[in-house]
């Protein structure tokens, strides 16, 4: 499979305990952005880098999330001190010439 | 500010029906619009992109400037085409990230 891959598929945390999720992009493609989508709605924009620099950060990514993509390949999310606020499906596209290629999502629940 | 609004959160037609989704958008400069599409239990896939001007499944759409809109149609709705479908805006800036609507849910019967 050439897609967007992201692991896990599935999360379940407690409150305040730190959780990472992966990304694994289209190789050749140089854009990478995170997403989050809650129920009913449609999915809102973290981050993006290109290559490597992470390049935005919405107004969504508090301090306790952080992003990295240290090789300009696969990236990885974090987030720190989980609330139930964050229990969401955490998206991953990449990107190349505009044209946007969506990973599977990470389903995040907090407890 | 960039904005996507789908007004119906669920269509429901039934089979050979016409299919219309709305989509209006605010957006100061040139936009591109897409239309995703999120069949049950699978990831969202790219249905349209305004500047490719393709026809995908029978469906269409067209970018309205003077009304902000980009409403997806198809003539004969089939049962398969049963899933979400969402609207999204790219500014065309340097990030071009997203701008997703929140959806609307369309419902095809037999």
């Amino acid at each position: 499979d050439t897609g967007v891959s992201q692991d896990p598929r599935h999360k379940i945390t407690k409150r305040g305990q730190n959780v990472t999720f992966r990304c694994d992009p289209i190789s050749e493609h140089n854009r990478l952005y995170w997403y989050r989508q809650t129920l009913g709605q449609g999915p809102e924009f973290l981050t993006y880098f290109q290559n490597e620099a992470q390049l935005e950060k919405s107004r969504l990514l508090s301090d306790r999330f952080s992003a990295e993509r240290p090789k300009g390949s696969f990236s990885t999310l974090e987030i720190q001190r989980t609330e139930q606020g964050d229990s969401a499906m955490y998206l991953c596209a990449s990107s190349l010439d505009g044209g946007y290629t969506f990973g599977s999502g990470t389903r995040l629940t907090v407890v | 500010a960039q904005r996507v609004t789908q007004p119906e959160k669920l269509l429901s037609v039934f089979k050979g029906a016409p299919v219309e989704l709305k989509c209006n958008y605010s957006y100061s400069g040139s936009p591109e619009l897409f239309w995703y599409v999120q069949y049950s239990r699978q990831r969202l896939q790219l249905l349209l992109r305004h500047i490719s001007r393709e026809s995908i499944k029978g469906f269409t759409a067209d970018l309205n400037k003077g009304e902000t809109s980009f409403h997806l149609k198809k003539p004969f709705a089939q049962e398969e085409d049963s899933a979400m479908y969402y609207c999204a805006l790219s500014g065309g800036t340097g990030r071009r990230a997203l701008t997703f609507g929140s959806g609307t849910r369309l419902q095809v019967q037999p």
